[in-house]
């Protein structure tokens, strides 16, 4: 099984609401990434966990709060987000290090209204 | 910043042409690079990992060559079929950056006409 699962595909929130972005594997990848994509933009990077600690954070404000409760599980906690957060979350797992291929979720497409 | 580009930004062809893409990264304290096809409404999907200058890497109709020492890969399509309309990903790491930071472009889209 070499699939990332994303949940929801779609959420529409409200500047005051507290939603959870939802991402899991059952490859035994221990190295977990969120990834944010605007519209013609590519991927950048958000967080990523290694063995269930955060080991990057790219300065990313804290209205967005990971999550890895265990090593198939990750989490993305919004709350008080702007409409400029409106984008494509993509969650990717893989074996640690970059000479690995990393295994993407079809992503979230989030909308703040 | 390190920068990552892909060339050309779109791409029509028909059923049968052979295509290439480049992507040019910065060749310095190069580590990896990495090829993704990403249809719509669906995964990025892996294609390649190469590592090491002069890597070619082949899967089906698709290839990919890697020059670390000029910053470049080509990827090349022989004899597109629609089902290869996607958005065609480069993303690089380097030993400056943390293991698995990935710098990704921002895609060539390919368009296969039957």
């Amino acid at each position: 099984d070499t699939e990332v699962t994303q949940t929801p595909k779609h959420l529409v929130m409200g500047m005051t609401n507290k939603k959870s972005l939802k991402c899991e594997q059952h490859m035994g990848h221990r190295a977990m990434y969120w990834y944010k994509q605007k519209a013609k933009k590519p991927p950048e990077l958000m967080f990523v966990y290694s063995y269930e600690k955060l080991s990057i954070n790219e300065s990313v404000p804290s209205r967005f709060s990971p999550e890895c409760p265990n090593s198939s599980l990750l989490n993305l906690h919004l709350h008080a987000l702007q409409p400029e957060d409106s984008a494509l979350y993509l969650c990717a797992s893989s074996t640690r290090g970059a000479k690995n291929i990393q295994y993407f979720g079809a992503g979230t497409r989030l909308s703040v209204l | 910043i390190l920068n990552v580009e892909q060339s050309p930004q779109s791409l029509h062809v028909q059923e049968g042409d052979s295509t290439n893409f480049t992507c040019s990264f910065p060749s310095s304290n190069f580590y990896a690079l990495h090829w993704y096809r990403w249809e719509t409404a669906k995964s990025p999907e892996a294609l390649f990992v190469m590592t090491l200058n002069g890597d070619e890497k082949k899967k089906g109709r698709i290839s990919a060559t890697l020059n670390t020492k000029e910053g470049y890969s080509y990827l090349y399509i022989k004899g597109s079929q629609p089902e290869d309309s996607a958005t065609y990903l480069c993303a690089f790491s380097n030993y400056g950056g943390s293991q698995g930071n990935l710098i990704f472009g921002k895609g060539t889209k390919l368009s296969v006409k039957p």
